[in-house]
């Protein structure tokens, strides 16, 4: 069965660090790669996605992610990050498996606190 | 425009009523999905439409019954809730591509069971 790990549950840093979150998958066929952000209050707001070509994937606010296949990984990175960055942070992969439809296995959420 | 609305924003019922939550979107997709999401929890999904028909169930009780009367409107229907349905429901969209198929999340119906 696929999943998604998420190792990190809780991240507390400093403003202008640089943030890596890690998200790994168990699935050996091709797959769609997300990040989801989730904000105090706020509904799931899509970051970055992957699908295929450039491994690098450039999102909203600075942040990026990258795949890397022989890791069945796909980490979220950002170089400084910003007290509004304070949210929960899902990695979501969809099995390409289902063509009529997207079944996304969302990872357990990291809560990322920025300390002002 | 990405935008999935959900109504009511938060609800309040008792163990015995009958309510529903209600989802749209006018972006053409014709995916759409519920998903429920507990205090701190990822989201789990519950069902699935495709073209306004029932692609996926998620094993779900049948208290929670589904409705999709037409490609930008999807109903949850809630009877004889528990207390542990108390969550938050989430409605999502897709277009259905087939290949780099994103969902678009509304903001959610807070949905507390007495």
């Amino acid at each position: 069965a696929q999943s998604v790990s998420q190792h990190n549950h809780h991240v507390i840093l400093s403003e202008a660090a640089s943030l890596e979150l890690g998200c790994n998958y168990s699935y050996g066929g091709t797959v769609n790669l997300f990040w989801y952000v989730q904000y105090p209050g706020q509904h799931l707001q899509l970051l970055l996605k992957y699908f295929s070509g450039d491994p690098l994937v450039k999102g909203i606010k600075g942040f990026e992610a990258e795949f890397i296949k022989s890791k069945f990984s796909f980490n979220l990175r950002k170089p400084s990050v910003q007290w509004s960055d304070t949210a929960e942070y899902f990695c979501a992969v969809r099995s390409t498996r289902y063509s009529s439809a997207s079944k996304i296995i969302f990872g357990s959420g990291t809560r990322l606190s920025i300390r002002p | 425009d990405t935008e999935v609305t959900q109504t009511p924003k938060h609800l309040v019922m008792g163990m015995t009523n009958k309510k529903s939550l209600k989802c749209e979107q006018h972006m053409g997709h014709r995916a759409m999905y519920w998903y429920k999401q507990k205090a701190k929890k990822p989201p789990e999904l519950m069902f699935v439409y495709s073209y306004e028909k029932l692609s996926i169930n998620e094993s779900v009780p049948s208290r929670f019954s589904p409705e999709c009367p037409n490609s930008s409107l999807l109903n949850l229907h809630l009877h004889a809730l528990q207390p542990e349905d108390s969550a938050l429901y989430l409605c999502a969209s897709s277009q259905v591509s087939g290949v780099g198929d994103t969902q678009y999340f509304g903001p959610g119906t807070r949905l507390t069971v007495l």
